[in-house]
C-alpha cells in the first residue's frame, strides 16, 4: 500500500539554525500538507500546497517557513531560523485530487530545537 | 471558527467489551468529519470519515461512527474492543466550502485492558 514517508525521522538543530524537512507524497497525489504537535498538544495545521503554489497558510505559517516541491517526488519544509518553540512533530500529509478524499500522513520528523 | 472537542482525555475498556470514544463539532454548513489513529512512534492513520449519506459509516478494523447533526456529534464505536486498539486517536473536521485543512480535537487515548 503506498505510503507517505518522511526524513529524517529525529532532527536535533541548535537555536538559528536552519532545518529542512523532508516528505515524499504518495506518487499520484496533488495535495499537499505540512502540520505540526507540540508535545503533549493538539495537531496543528501549517499550510497547505497544490500546483507549485501555496493553497493556504496558518497565523503559525510566519516568514519563518517555506515549503517547496523541488521536484517531481519531494515536499519540503523549511524553517530559516530555528526557535526552541519550534520544537514539535512535524507531519506531512498528502491527499488525491478527489474533493472527498482523505489526507494520508506520514510517520513524521520529531524537531528538537536546542 | 471551527473546533472539535474530544471531552475524554482517556478511555478505558475491558477487552471484547464495546467501546465509544466521543467527539463533538462546530463548523459553518454542513462538516467533512474524520477518525485517525496514532500508534506509538508512528504517523495518523486514517479510520474512516463522513461526507453525506448513512449516518453510520464504516471504517478500518472494525471501527463505525456515528454522525449527528442536532448534537453535532460523530462518536467511534467498536462493537468488541482488542488489546491491540490501545492508541490515541483523533477526530477532526473540514469544512465544506472554502478551505481543506484539517481542524483536530486534543485526541483521546483508548487503553484495552486484557
Amino acid at each position: 500500500e503506498p505510503e507517505v514517508t518522511q526524513t529524517p525521522s529525529h532532527q536535533v538543530t541548535q537555536m538559528g539554525q536552519e532545518v529542512i524537512l523532508r516528505c515524499v507524497p504518495i506518487s499520484n497525489h496533488l495535495y499537499f500538507y505540512w502540520y505540526r504537535q507540540i508535545l503533549g498538544q493538539k495537531v496543528e495545521f501549517l499550510v497547505s500546497f497544490y500546483n507549485n503554489e501555496i493553497s493556504e497558510k496558518s497565523e503559525i505559517f510566519d516568514d519563518q517557513f517555506s515549503v517547496e516541491r523541488p521536484d517531481g517526488s519531494n515536499f519540503t519544509l523549511k524553517i530559516r531560523s530555528t526557535k526552541l518553540e519550534d520544537s514539535a512533530m512535524y507531519f506531512c500529509a498528502s491527499r488525491g485530487s478527489g474533493t472527498y478524499n482523505e489526507q494520508f500522513f506520514g510517520p513524521g520528523t520529531r524537531l528538537t530545537v536546542l | 471558527a471551527q473546533s472539535v472537542a474530544q471531552p475524554e482525555d482517556q478511555v478505558n475498556v475491558a477487552e471484547g467489551n464495546p467501546l465509544t470514544v466521543k467527539c463533538t463539532y462546530s463548523v459553518s454548513g454542513n462538516p467533512y468529519l474524520f477518525w485517525y489513529v496514532q500508534y506509538p512512534n508512528r504517523g495518523l492513520q486514517f479510520l474512516l470519515k463522513y461526507i453525506t449519506g448513512d449516518n453510520l459509516v464504516k471504517g478500518s478494523y472494525g471501527f463505525e461512527a456515528e454522525f449527528n447533526k442536532s448534537q453535532t456529534s460523530f462518536h467511534l464505536k467498536k462493537p468488541s474492543a482488542l488489546v491491540s486498539d490501545s492508541a490515541l486517536y483523533f477526530c477532526a473536521v473540514r469544512a465544506r466550502e472554502g478551505t481543506d485543512k484539517l481542524i483536530f480535537g486534543t485526541g483521546t487515548r483508548l487503553q484495552v485492558f486484557p
